[in-house]
Order: structure tokens, then C-alpha cells, then sequence
């Protein structure tokens, strides 16, 4: 079965600086998709990137990017000029490929990310 | 566009009652829409994927008569907790994934049952 692992139960960065979620994921599929949440309090879930396996280039969404390393099966999140609003809880989410297979997400335990002024 | 809501925000039933969640697509056609259960400061657990027309897919160890879900049509699906125990105190959350290609799931604001 698919796992999630975010091995980093907390973290902290002092605003505008960057600061990286780790993520690590396994898989026997070669085809799939990755996904970073964030969940501020108000516990809305709000898509913050994804990824694409058979895509080489790693995504980027403004402020925000990934490191995707197919092969060591990680997937880390940079966040860069940090801001007051994006402290949040923040789960890293697996998909298995689209044709014939489960759509279901398997989420990491997440990473509760503090933004201090 | 992609917007999915959720009804009621949160609600407070007595033990022995049910209670009825609703997900509701607002801008898109939903096939698939996806029920978790969120303990606090854990993760998502996902509890059931529904399919328009057809049975709910249940998760190993969720029981299907406890938690009805019907996904009626294409822009709602329902969770009906049946005789609720405190136990099942907790913030459920649903998700979509639009009819026509995309793979992402789109969430709702979620869902607090308190069962006293």
C-alpha cells in the first residue's frame, strides 16, 4: 500500500524568509500525482501545488515550489518570503495513476508551519 | 470555478440520532465525490468515495450502515450518520473531482459534529 511520510510534525520560520516541508512517499506505480494541502485553522483544505510524476520540471505556483525527486521517491515544499499568512498545517498527498485504480488521496500526517513576525 | 460547500457548518445532535451532511459541486459537474473523517490535529482519513448513481466505496473498518452516503446526483452527494454516538464526534470533510477529465479533488469547508 501507499505511504505518506512528513517527518516533521512542526516548524517554524521567521517571516520573509524560506523554509522547506519534507515529504517522502512509496510507491511500486511509476505513474502518479503529488499534491501539497494547506489547512489554515479555519480547516478549509486549500490546493497549494502539484506534481506530475511523468513530469521532469518541478512545479512552481508564485512563492511556492517543489523539489521532486522521482527516484528517492521525495517531494518537498519551499516556501519562499515567508508570509504571516501562510502558517497553517500543511499535508503532502499522494494519487495513484488515473486509468484503472483507486482516486483516492493518501495524506501525510502534515507539518504545522508557525510564521513568526 | 470549483467550488464545493458543505451543509450544515456544524452541528450539535443528541446520542441515539442521525444526522445528514450535505456536499454540494456549486460551478461543476461531480462523478466522484470523497468523504473523510478529521480527528483533531491528525490527518485526513478517507472514509468513502462515491460515484453518481452507483453504491459508495467504503475504506476497510468504516461501516457502510452507520455512515449512508447517496450521491443522487452530479453536483450532490449526502452523509447520513445513523443513530450517532459521541464517538463519531468529529470534522468530516467532502471532496469533488470534476466529471470531465482533471484529477484534483476540490474540498469543502468541512462539516464539526458534536454528538452529546
Amino acid at each position: 500500500a501507499q505511504t505518506v511520510t512528513q517527518s516533521q510534525p512542526e516548524m517554524s520560520v521567521q517571516e520573509a524568509e524560506t523554509v522547506t516541508l519534507s515529504c517522502t512517499y512509496d510507491t511500486s506505480e511509476s505513474d502518479y500525482y503529488l499534491f501539497w494541502y494547506k489547512q489554515p485553522p479555519s480547516r478549509q483544505m486549500i490546493l497549494v501545488i502539484r506534481q506530475e510524476a511523468y513530469k521532469q520540471q518541478n512545479a512552481t505556483e508564485n512563492r511556492f515550489s517543489v523539489n521532486f525527486q522521482k527516484a528517492a521517491k521525495s517531494f518537498s515544499l519551499k516556501i519562499s518570503d515567508s508570509q504571516l499568512g501562510d502558517a497553517a498545517m500543511y499535508f503532502c498527498a499522494y494519487r495513484p495513476p488515473a486509468q484503472g485504480g483507486s482516486e483516492k488521496l493518501v495524506f501525510g500526517k502534515g507539518t504545522k508551519l508557525t510564521v513568526n513576525p | 470555478g470549483a467550488v464545493v460547500s458543505q451543509h450544515p457548518s456544524r452541528v450539535i445532535c443528541k446520542s441515539g440520532t442521525s444526522v445528514k451532511i450535505e456536499c454540494r459541486s456549486l460551478d461543476f459537474q461531480a462523478t466522484t465525490m470523497f468523504w473523510y473523517r478529521q480527528f483533531p490535529k491528525q490527518s485526513l482519513m478517507l472514509m468513502a468515495t462515491s460515484n453518481e448513481g452507483s453504491k459508495a466505496t467504503y475504506e476497510q473498518g468504516v461501516e457502510k450502515d452507520k455512515f449512508l452516503i447517496n450521491h443522487a446526483s452530479l453536483t450532490l452527494s449526502t452523509l447520513t450518520v445513523t443513530s450517532a454516538h459521541p464517538e463519531d464526534s468529529s470534522f468530516y470533510i467532502c471532496s469533488a473531482r470534476r466529471g470531465t477529465g482533471g484529477y484534483e479533488q476540490y474540498f469543502g469547508p468541512g462539516t464539526r459534529l458534536t454528538v452529546t
